[in-house]
């Protein structure tokens, strides 16, 4: 089974602070995501990555910065955290398939973060 | 930019109701569809998805979707719900001309009552 873990379920942040969520996945897989879910509004992209040391932006990337030093490694960055980024993060990764992208997304537990 | 709409946001049934959940989708291309599915303090999971082939896709715990392209719909339905199907339903889209991106739509939240 394809495991994706983050490394808190939640955390509670001030306005301001650098905050670094991080994700990993065990299944050697080439793509990984960085999600925001709101009530109402779904899941939206942030930022994604094909590759190592590669990051494509998103739907809503203002605010937050990624790094993916590692295959199974990627993390995001608020780099000041504000009220607004309150919300829930869902990271996912899935295989590179060459065939019309039929790749399905296997999401992480999720972190909800509050900032104060 | 492509969007997916889910029309119903809150769904109240009772225990052996029929269940039709609403999906469209705005892009005229070829796309990939996925259902996902959110039980309480669970991960999001998959619960179906189409590629091509027979637009009736069946997936697991009894749901099935048909892909109508004419309508640009992606409606999800289970013929007898249980209670243990209270969750909230994603329906995301992947055209081919976005790569890797999945966008999803806002989301039902389905309340089942025993």
């Amino acid at each position: 089974d394809v495991k994706v873990t983050q490394s808190s379920r939640y955390l509670v942040k001030r306005t301001g602070e650098k905050v670094f969520l991080e994700c990993v996945q065990d299944m050697d897989h080439e793509n990984m995501f960085w999600y925001r879910q709101d009530p109402g509004l779904g899941l939206r992209l942030i930022y994604f990555s094909y590759d190592v040391k590669m990051k494509e932006k998103g739907d809503i990337p203002e605010g937050y910065s990624v790094s993916r030093e590692k295959k199974e490694r990627f993390s995001l960055i608020l780099e000041s955290a504000s009220t607004n980024q309150t919300s829930m993060y869902l990271c996912a990764s899935s295989s590179h398939r060459t065939v019309k992208y039929q790749e399905t997304q296997y999401f992480g537990p999720g972190t909800r973060l509050l900032v104060l | 930019a492509q969007s997916v709409s889910q029309h119903n946001h809150h769904v109240i049934l009772s225990e052996a109701a029929s269940l039709e959940l609403g999906c469209n989708y705005s892009y005229g291309g070829t796309v990939n569809l996925f259902w996902y599915v959110q039980y309480p303090g669970q991960h999001l999971q998959l619960l179906l998805k189409y590629f091509s082939g027979d637009p009736l896709v069946k997936g697991i715990k009894g749901f099935e979707a048909e892909f109508i392209k004419s309508k640009f719909s992606f409606n999800l339905r289970k013929p007898s719900v249980q209670w243990s199907d209270t969750a909230e339903y994603f329906c995301a889209v992947n055209a081919d001309n976005a790569g890797n991106m999945l966008t999803f739509g806002g989301g039902t939240r389905l309340m089942v009552k025993p």
